[in-house]
């Protein structure tokens, strides 16, 4: 089954961007229906969806973060990558990468990379 | 956007008991397409259920999902020591895509 891998950086500062790479081992999101996407969870809260990329390029945000979000794909990297500009404390958390097949839900999740906004 | 509501926050049982979680949504959810999550500390979340009712791959059957339209149920037949844990709704047929706030699961 198909494995995803976040890397990134750990630490960023206030106002900073943070540019998020998620690669997955194999071509799927360039199968009709698929999607890779990123979900993230502060500290002790509950999971906040972010954004998510279609085999087709069809991109969709959340709307409270849509502003300051970027997800673009590079199919022959097997590569996912998201951008959140204008960086500030509340937004430390983990963040996942994910996978969307037919079914809709989320059935392979990375293991996730700890940012933390902090000057 | 949808909001969904866990409930209850916690859940106090022991071993060998049975597990009924709650999660209503504020409307209803288009074609079911409501996903279950466990998550274990320091671990990503783990699909259990989608749509409402259909068993991920692998995952054992006492676990099951139930409900339609703003009310469904995961239920855990008989707990197991592993199963104390966090587990999470999520709806997917309406955008934005939202979570439920996690119902903790604890040893009684």
């Amino acid at each position: 089954q198909i494995t995803l891998k976040e890397s990134g950086p750990t630490l960023v500062k206030p106002t900073q961007t943070l540019t998020l790479t998620c690669t997955f081992s194999d071509s799927s999101l360039t199968t009709s229906g698929v999607g890779v996407g990123w979900v993230r969870q502060p500290p002790g809260k509950a999971l906040e969806w972010l954004a998510l990329i279609y085999w087709n390029d069809d991109k969709h945000y959340s709307p409270s973060l849509k502003s300051r979000l970027t997800i673009t794909k590079d199919t022959s990297k097997n590569q996912v990558v998201l951008t959140m500009t204008n960086m500030d404390p509340v937004d430390t958390a983990t963040y996942y990468c994910v996978h969307r097949p037919n079914i809709g839900a989320f059935d392979i999740w990375g293991q996730g990379t700890m940012v933390t906004v902090s000057s | 956007e949808i909001v969904l509501t866990q409930s209850p926050g916690t859940l106090s049982l022991s071993p060998g008991e049975r597990a009924t979680l709650s999660c209503r949504a504020s409307q209803s959810v288009s074609s079911s397409f409501l996903a279950w999550y466990q998550q274990k500390p320091g671990q990503a979340p783990r699909l259990l259920i989608h749509g409402a009712s259909s068993r991920a791959t692998g995952i054992p059957d006492r676990f099951s999902g139930s409900g339609s339209g703003t009310d469904f149920t995961l239920t855990i037949s008989r707990l197991e020591p592993e199963d104390f844990v966090v587990y999470y709704c999520h709806q997917y047929g309406n955008s934005p895509r939202t979570f439920g706030q996690g119902t903790k699961l604890e040893i009684k």
